[in-house]
């Protein structure tokens, strides 16, 4: 069966060391999502992608980065790792851009920056 | 993108429907009207969508507003996996934007 899958699941990292966190959906879905969701809160959008080499900020872009170079990936590097970073971060896909398309998430990665 | 309220917390029993509201007054003509949840510990899951008539699915009914500023998603017999939290989201443009949501409770 086609899924979404988020790697690693867990991370623990120090302050300014870069990270990347990987996601991964075998539906060929052109559109990919990188969200986080702080303790309590909804989720905030990061990044977000159409199609290959395509990339676009969301709300709270600042200190992280994608980039894809397939359908099937969109890694989500954060330069300098701070500790107002720990979050759990999800990653979701959609087929299209129309209003009534699904979206898909992962587990999610649960990043603790120290 | 326009806005959605809905109630901070809701409770209900078990196997009793439960009623999860949301207003949407600023809906623009084109906008889906869409539902995720989140079980704890879990990423978030669509629920239904709907543009102007009422769905079901096999999950839920969501009841839409004749005006489309209001909606409700309707569990109809609620059970003890249903506790989660439920984002109602309009979803025009191709973002999903995530407000606070309603956390379900269900009682035994």
């Amino acid at each position: 069966d086609a899924e979404i899958t988020q790697s690693p699941r867990h991370k623990i990292t120090e302050t300014g060391r870069q990270v990347t966190l990987a996601c991964h959906q075998t539906w060929n879905h052109n559109n990919m999502f990188w969200y986080r969701q702080d303790l309590g809160h909804g989720l905030r959008l990061i990044h977000y992608s159409y199609g290959v080499q395509d990339t676009n900020k969301g709300e709270v872009s600042d200190g992280y980065s994608v980039s894809r170079s397939n359908t099937e990936d969109l890694p989500l590097t954060l330069e300098s790792a701070a500790s107002s970073q720990t979050s759990v971060y999800f990653c979701a896909s959609r087929p299209g851009q129309g209003g009534s398309d699904e979206q898909f998430f992962g587990p999610g990665t649960r990043l603790t920056v120290l | 993108d326009a806005k959605t309220t809905q109630p901070n917390s809701m409770e209900s029993n078990e196997e009793e429907p439960v009623h999860l509201p949301c207003n949407h007054s600023t809906i623009s003509g084109t906008d889906y009207i869409h539902w995720y949840r989140q079980l704890p510990s879990q990423g978030p899951e669509y629920v239904i969508h709907g543009l102007t008539s009422n769905v079901n699915n096999r999950m839920a009914s969501l009841a839409i507003a004749e005006d489309r500023k209001s909606s409700t998603l309707i569990l109809h017999r609620a059970t003890l996996r249903d506790a989660a939290v439920y984002y109602c989201i309009l979803k025009g443009a191709q973002k999903l934007v995530f407000g606070q949501g309603t956390r379900l409770t269900i009682n035994p």
